[in-house]
């Protein structure tokens, strides 16, 4: 079933903007992940960021959770026309699950030269 | 290098027609899924397994079948293929556990007329 919902769908942005993605979600999670997909390729994972953790930082990356809310957002600094993509957010359910991640319709990113 | 690989990458078919998509990951990982991926409703999970001989359904798994007899290898099956399962599919594998990312392949975009 459908976990993550990534808001807004689609997004437009000039290069050199910053970019903000966010993400709700329904049940509680052990941790909450960040994938991008480049048109029709398989996806590739950004960051995780476990259930206990508020902020996380990779490179122009910064992942911020809020459990009470159920919502998590991801910021894009200093935007490239590279980045390009659409990014999906992924939650994995407490008590593991062995169903593993389950993955939100995701945002689509379109960065204008 | 390390990688998922899906085979065929593209495929036509007709209706009724038995096909097979492979799956083959060179990590060693325990846990293999297989996501279907249409327009508007993000990924979607098939069949996933925990290890050989583990297997079990995800949210959509009806027209499709799975096996897992050797670690690396997770082949999708469509006994059957039928239009509504025109669709970009993508394999994915992890480590077994808590906290883990998926790595994906590139997909194996399916056409059934």
């Amino acid at each position: 079933s459908q976990q993550g919902e990534e808001d807004p769908q689609a997004l437009s942005i000039q290069e050199g903007e910053n970019a903000t993605m966010n993400c709700s979600y329904k049940t509680s999670i052990n941790n909450l992940q960040w994938y991008r997909q480049n048109s029709g390729r398989g996806l590739v994972h950004l960051i995780l960021i476990r259930s206990n953790e508020r902020e996380k930082h990779s490179g122009r990356l910064r992942v911020t959770l809020d459990t009470s809310k159920k919502s998590s957002s991801l910021l894009i600094t200093a935007s490239r026309a590279a980045d390009t993509a659409s990014y999906f957010c992924a939650t994995e359910a407490s008590g593991g699950g062995a169903d593993g991640l389950t993955f939100g319709k995701g945002t689509h990113l379109i960065i204008q030269p | 290098e390390a990688q998922v690989t899906q085979n065929p990458r593209y495929l036509i078919t007709v209706t009724g027609k038995k096909l097979t998509v492979t799956c083959s990951q060179n990590m060693n990982h325990e846990y293999m899924s297989w996501y279907r991926q249409d327009p508007g409703l993000g990924l979607r999970q098939i069949y996933y397994s925990m290890n050989v001989e583990v297997t079990d359904k995800g949210d959509v798994p009806e027209g499709y079948k799975v096996s897992r007899k050797e670690k690396r290898n997770f082949p999708l099956i469509l006994e059957s293929p039928s239009p509504n399962q025109t669709s970009l599919y993508f394999c994915a594998s992890s480590l077994w556990g808590a906290g883990r990312s998926q790595y994906f392949g590139p997909g194996t975009r399916l056409l059934v007329l």
